[in-house]
């Protein structure tokens, strides 16, 4: 069973570089998709992107403009930058995989919350 | 975008109820759905997939039906676990979208 660990600051300063590392462990990193979703405080869930493990990425075309979805998979985790980023992306940033074949997503890291704020 | 209106948005049920929570998409989604449950402070957990099949492990009065737009979450039978707040997505096309969630609470 793969588990998923979301890891990074938890307080980014407006029009700075939000950065979070997913490590993967249970399975090998080349079996899935690997994905971001995001939830703000009291609200719905947002799909960032993902990555599969060749490197072929695909964006939220809302977010597109300002994310970037790298794996590693020497280290076994992938890794999500949010650039200029503003108090609307103050929420919990969750990992989560989907397989090929099968886009919804069947596990999740427990979350990490990141406010952004000066 | 493909955009997911769950109705309601809040539900008060006993244990013991059966309840149906409805999810419609904007445009047909040809089964592409998956419900999720939430509970305060855990990451979403999958139930369902393909609208109707149940993710392993799901106790099966967790069940899902429709077609076309409109999609269906019945809970046959609430236990006291149940009382979380559940979300639809589609994926059918990219972005995958999800609905706003329906919060269900104990009456």
């Amino acid at each position: 069973q793969v588990q998923l660990q979301e890891s990074g600051p938890g307080l980014v300063k407006p029009s700075e570089t939000l950065s979070l590392t997913c490590t993967v462990s249970g399975d090998s990193i080349n079996n899935y998709y690997w994905n971001w979703i995001r939830q703000p405080p009291g609200k719905g869930l947002e799909w960032i992107g993902n990555i599969f493990y060749s490197g072929t990425t695909d964006y939220n075309p809302s977010l597109k403009s300002r994310v970037t979805i790298l794996v590693d998979t020497s280290k076994n985790e992938f890794s999500l930058t949010l650039r200029s980023v503003t108090a609307a992306d103050t929420a919990v940033y969750y990992c989560a995989t989907s397989r090929v074949g099968a886009p919804y997503f069947d596990c999740w890291g427990q979350g990490t919350p990141v406010t952004v704020s000066s | 975008d493909i955009q997911m209106t769950q109705s309601p948005s809040s539900l008060s049920a006993s244990v013991g109820d059966r309840v149906t929570i409805t999810c419609r998409a904007s445009q047909g989604i040809s089964n592409s759905l998956a419900w999720y449950q939430q509970k305060p402070g855990k990451a979403p957990k999958l139930l369902l997939y393909a609208a109707s099949r149940l993710q392993s492990g799901v106790p099966s009065r967790f069940t899902g039906s429709g077609s076309g737009a409109d999609y269906t979450l019945t809970i046959s039978s609430l236990q006291p676990e149940d009382f979380a707040t559940y979300y639809c997505q589609h994926y059918y096309t990219p972005p995958r979208t999800f609905g706003q969630g329906t919060r269900l609470e104990i009456k």
